[in-house]
């Protein structure tokens, strides 16, 4: 099973649309999760870090559930400047970063 | 300012070559990594420098050489590539290791 595993889609979402992306990780001990974003050819940026609470940005809203190990972020009112692909970072204890695998975001006119 | 800056943006290289990726970070990050990206695959984990030294290899051929210089600067010594080392190849730093990363724009490599 891969430590952190991500639908990759394409989502292909109406301008205006709601879309939500779940990421998935094995590693119970995880201490840290975020959320980047990557357009076509660029580097990832951070786009939220994802907090046992829950959080919000904006538009987007990221939601951690440790009992499940999953993590979700919600884009409200997509905009056609969202459209990359979506990255799930799990930080693990001594370990640093693991990527999951990407979801890519289409945002229609 | 939030900046990793990397050099070159491109490059080409003969599998005999000799040469170096930069990457330079004035944030006082204490960790700096090396990342390496196929196309269409997330970013996979190269090196961690954390204090200036070696503290994560991950499994990477010897033809790939890391060096931080100071605290500022990282780099990557490119020797004998194969044309299958052909990728993105990203910096990040962050103010220590397990807390956010941020990335440099990548160098773009070609082995011929």
């Amino acid at each position: 099973r891969k430590e952190v595993e991500q639908d990759p889609g394409p989502f292909n979402v109406p301008e205006g649309a709601t879309v939500a992306f779940n990421c998935t990780y094995s590693n119970s001990a995880s201490q840290s999760f975020f959320w980047y974003r990557q357009d076509c050819r660029k580097e990832p940026k951070l786009l939220m870090s994802v907090y046992s609470s829950g959080n919000e940005d904006g538009r987007f809203t990221a939601q951690l559930n440790r009992a499940s190990q999953y993590i979700s972020l919600l884009i409200r009112d997509s905009k056609l400047s969202d459209s990359a692909t979506y990255l799930c970072v799990v930080n693990d204890y001594g370990q640093n970063f693991v990527f999951g695998p990407g979801t890519r975001l289409s945002v229609l006119p | 300012d939030t900046e990793v800056t990397q050099t070159p943006k491109h490059l080409v290289m003969g599998m005999t070559n000799k040469k170096s990726l930069k990457c330079e970070q004035h944030m006082g990050h204490r960790a700096m990594y090396w990342y390496k990206q196929k196309a269409k695959k997330p970013p996979e984990l190269m090196f961690v420098y954390s204090y200036e030294k070696l503290s994560i290899n991950e499994s990477v051929p010897s033809r790939f050489s890391p060096e931080c210089p100071n605290s500022s600067l990282l780099n990557l010594h490119l020797h004998a590539l194969q044309p299958e080392d052909s990728a993105l190849y990203l910096c990040a730093s962050s103010p220590v290791t397990q807390e956010t990363q941020y990335f440099g724009p990548g160098t773009r490599l070609l082995v011929l």
